[in-house]
């Protein structure tokens, strides 16, 4: 089953654009984890944010979590072409292991 | 090696046949997972191991499918009388461990496509 629901499915903007996605979950957890996909690649991981933080940045990306809705966003700022690609989220539920949702699917136009 | 390796990367076989998926973790890590992949869709869990202990299977859709890590390393996904509804891509991760789930780092899959 998967716990995470990513929302948009799909979104597609211009490069120079920001870029938000969202995730909703379903039960507690330690932390939550985006990751990116490269036309079926191998997923790589962008960002963990523990459940007892409410903001974190890492270059282009700013992750935000709020537990009492059970939710966080991706924002990806200044979006380039090479920026395109499917977005994930994942929970750790304390079941030592993730659980994904469906993704969202990024196109970046130049 | 550098990152986790799976082989092999793509396999094309004939419904009834069993397969055999190889995962190669990065040196060192402790936990070991099996994820499945439908196109367009994310990861699903199937089973994962600390060493050579399996600590989760309830993700494995059945008893067709099992899998083992006997000396803590490299880990193998067995899928035994493959159906159709087997075919996709099968993902590996490994991480370092600990208490909490930390960064998954995965492989590039194995393509699985039952005829």
């Amino acid at each position: 089953s998967q716990q995470g629901e990513e929302d948009p499915q799909a979104l597609s903007i211009q490069e120079g654009e920001n870029a938000t996605m969202n995730c909703s979950y379903k039960t507690s957890i330690n932390n939550l984890q985006w990751y990116r996909q490269n036309s079926g690649r191998g997923l790589v991981h962008l960002i963990l944010i523990r459940s007892n933080e409410r903001e974190k940045h890492s270059g282009r990306l700013r992750v935000t979590l709020d537990t009492s809705k059970k939710s966080s966003s991706l924002l990806i700022t200044a979006s380039r072409a090479a920026d395109t690609a499917s977005y994930f989220c994942a929970t750790d539920a304390g079941y030592s292991t993730l659980t994904f949702g469906k993704g969202t699917m990024l196109l970046v136009s130049p | 090696g550098a990152g986790v390796s799976q082989s092999p990367r793509y396999k094309v076989t004939k419904r009834g046949q069993d397969v055999a998926l190889r995962c190669d973790p990065i040196s060192g890590h402790v936990s070991l997972y099996w994820y499945r992949q439908a196109l367009g869709q994310g990861p699903e869990f199937l089973t994962y191991f600390n060493y050579e202990a399996q600590q989760d299977k309830s993700g494995l859709p059945n008893d067709r499918f099992s899998a083992e890590r006997p000396e803590g390393s490299i880990s193998t996904l067995t899928i035994q009388r493959t159906e159709q509804r087997d075919s996709a891509m099968y993902r590996c991760a490994s991480s370092s461990g600990g208490a909490m789930t930390g960064e998954l780092f995965f492989g590039e899959g194995s393509r699985l496509t039952v005829l």
